[in-house]
């Protein structure tokens, strides 16, 4: 079946530096893919919707000079936070859609948490 | 504001018990609906999906999951719970907008 693999699957990073987490779509070609953050215990909360070629879609509230989404290719979306803070610490999960555009066929990656110290 | 709504957040049961976890949605126009489980350590993995027809969704695991339009719900069943059905379940919704939206999730906690 499709699969999405995330790497990495785990970061820690100072206060201030960047961190770059890419999403490929191994089998498939992913014209969307979706990031999500998790907090502990808590729901995923769509960040954004990458478009292979395109601006990626922000969600109200998501600081997209933050959260820097790159999704040059069919098989590779990339999120880069920048300038990161504890406050950023978390899951980031990303999904792709095997059906065209949309969301209604998604395969999840394995996320990648982050630690910012 | 569209929106998911999981009301139990922890469930504890015993084995063999039956299940039903609900959630409900906002909107009233056309959606697909998921429910997904992420057992511990693991990514999200699809249980079952509505998109249209019988409104009784059958899905892996013995899970199954009734849409029921009038009540904007779309609640998971099972009938017999497994220690191994630990996990935590998230119903999320495509309000036709190619975005899948997450409701709180619930954990599920079955003793053996």
């Amino acid at each position: 079946g499709a699969v999405v693999s995330q790497h990495p699957s785990w970061v820690i990073c100072k206060s201030g530096t960047s961190v770059k987490i890419e999403c490929r779509s191994l089998d498939f070609q992913a014209t969307t893919m979706f990031w999500y953050r998790q907090f502990p215990k808590q729901s995923l909360m769509l960040m954004a919707t990458s478009n292979e070629g395109s601006k990626a879609t922000y969600e109200q509230g998501v600081e997209k000079d933050k959260f820097l989404i790159n999704h040059a290719s069919l098989t590779l979306s990339t999120l880069t936070v920048t300038s990161a803070h504890p406050e950023d610490s978390s899951f980031y999960i990303c999904s792709a859609s095997t059906g065209g555009t949309g969301a209604n066929v998604l395969t999840f990656g394995a996320g990648s948490r982050l630690t910012v110290l | 504001a569209q929106s998911v709504s999981q009301h139990n957040h922890h469930v504890i049961l015993s084995e063999a018990a039956s299940l039903e976890l609900g959630c409900n949605y906002s909107y009233g126009g056309t959606v697909n609906l998921f429910w997904y489980v992420q057992y511990p350590g693991q990514h999200l993995q699809l249980l079952l999906k509505y998109f249209s027809g019988d409104p009784l969704v059958k899905g892996i695991k013995g899970f199954e999951a009734e849409f029921i339009k009038s009540k904007f719900s779309f609640n998971l069943r099972k009938p017999s719970v497994q220690w191994s059905d630990t996990a935590e379940y998230f119903c999320a919704v495509n309000f036709n907008t190619g975005k899948l939206i997450f409701g709180q999730g619930t954990t599920l906690q079955v003793k053996p």
